[in-house]
Parts: structure tokens; sequence; C-alpha cells
């Protein structure tokens, strides 16, 4: 069975730092690209990160460019969401989720998210 | 940016009743298209993908369709569990980009 179990979440104030993990088990964690969608209360979804399956590629959205980082540890099963200079506005539920790019991409597992609140 | 246009916002329908959900994409994305359904606290589950493929477990009731730029997500005969939000998501280019949500009610 499929598992992606966030951590990391919690109240931060604006401008400051915060690391998300994702624990993946149930797949070969390394043969998958993984990412990083976002909900902000009652609102809807956003993608926010995308890698590759080694690391090598990464992608983001301009909302999030230049100041959240994703990783992953392949020996780990691990997956990683550095976000820095945080903004109100990245005040959401953050999901990690299996990222299917061959033919039609989508994203096929979810974890069960981790919030993240930018306050002072 | 891909712009991926849902409707309706919400709708109610009752038991047994056929209900139609669209998104319209702002250019050609091809078969690139998926469809989410979430419950209230629970994360997003993958119905369709391909526009027209059926997830793993998903009964066989739920159901995709592509015209041009347009897709349809179909509920043959709604039931008592399929009340939530459900979202399309377009997979042909970066960024990823989904619709803004239909809230479905039961009358």
């Amino acid at each position: 069975e499929v598992q992606l179990v966030e951590s990391g979440g919690g109240l931060v104030q604006p401008g400051r730092s915060l690391k998300l993990s994702c624990a993946a088990s149930g797949f070969t964690f390394s043969n998958y690209y993984m990412a990083w969608v976002r909900q902000a209360p009652k609102k809807g979804l956003e993608w926010v990160a995308t890698i590759s399956t080694s690391g090598s590629r990464t992608y983001y959205p301009d909302s999030v460019k230049g100041r959240f980082t994703i990783s992953r540890d392949n020996a780990k099963s691990s997956l990683y969401l550095q976000m820095n200079s945080l903004k109100s506005e990245d005040t959401a539920t953050y999901y990690c989720a299996r990222h299917r790019v061959l033919q039609s991409p989508y994203f096929d597992y979810w974890g069960q998210g981790v919030m993240v609140t930018v306050s002072s | 940016d891909i712009q991926m246009t849902q409707s309706p916002a919400s709708l109610s329908a009752s038991l047994e009743e056929i209900v139609t959900i669209t998104c319209q994409a702002s250019q050609d994305i091809g078969n690139w298209l998926a469809w989410y359904q979430q419950k209230p606290g629970k994360s997003p589950q993958l119905l369709i993908y391909g526009a027209t493929s059926l997830a793993d477990g998903v009964p066989s009731r739920f159901s995709g369709s592509r015209s041009g730029t347009q897709y349809s997500l179909k509920i043959s005969r709604l039931q008592v569990e399929d009340p939530g939000i459900y979202y399309c998501l377009q997979g042909y280019s970066a960024p990823w980009t989904f619709g803004g949500g239909t809230k479905l009610e039961l009358k």
C-alpha cells in the first residue's frame, strides 16, 4: 500500500524558514517523480514543486520560485520542501504527492497533508 | 500559464441523478487532464487521468470525456458518498494548474 506521511508543519513568522518532510513507503520511491501541492484555507489546489527521480531536475511555479527548494533522499525514501522568506500567502495545507509524468501527467497518491501557518 | 475554468462552482443534485461537471482549458491540452474528488478534511483522490481513464478502485459510475478543449466529468447515478469538491488538473505543461473546483452537494 502506497503511503505518504508529511511532517514539519507549524506556525512560523513572516520572513522565516521552515522545512517539510514526507516519508514514502509501499512503492519504489526512486522510480517516481514527486511533488508538493498546497491548499490555502477554504481555497483550491496549487502545485508548488516537482522533482525528478534522481533529483537533478526541479520545477516550480513563479509564486515560489527562488524561495522554495524541493529535494529528495532516495536512500531514505524521503521528500523535502525547504521554504524560505515565508509570506502570509504561503499559509496552507501542504500535500506530498507522487507525480506521474509519463503520457498524461497527474498526481496519483497524496499524503494526508501538513498545515503551515505564516503569521506574526 | 494554462487556465482551467471549471463550472459550475457549486451544484446540488438528488440521489441517482446524473451529474456533469466541466473544465474549459485556455488552450489545447490534448488528453492531458485528470479529475479529483476531495472530501472535507481529506486529501484529494484521483478519479480520472488521461481525460477518460478510470483510476484504480474508482466506481464505474464516474467517467470522463473530452470535446475539443472542454472536458467533462460525469457521475451516472449520484450516490450518498459522492458529495465533495471536484477539481480538474491539466498535465500538459508546467505550471500544472487546477480548476477552481466544483462543490457537489446532495439535495
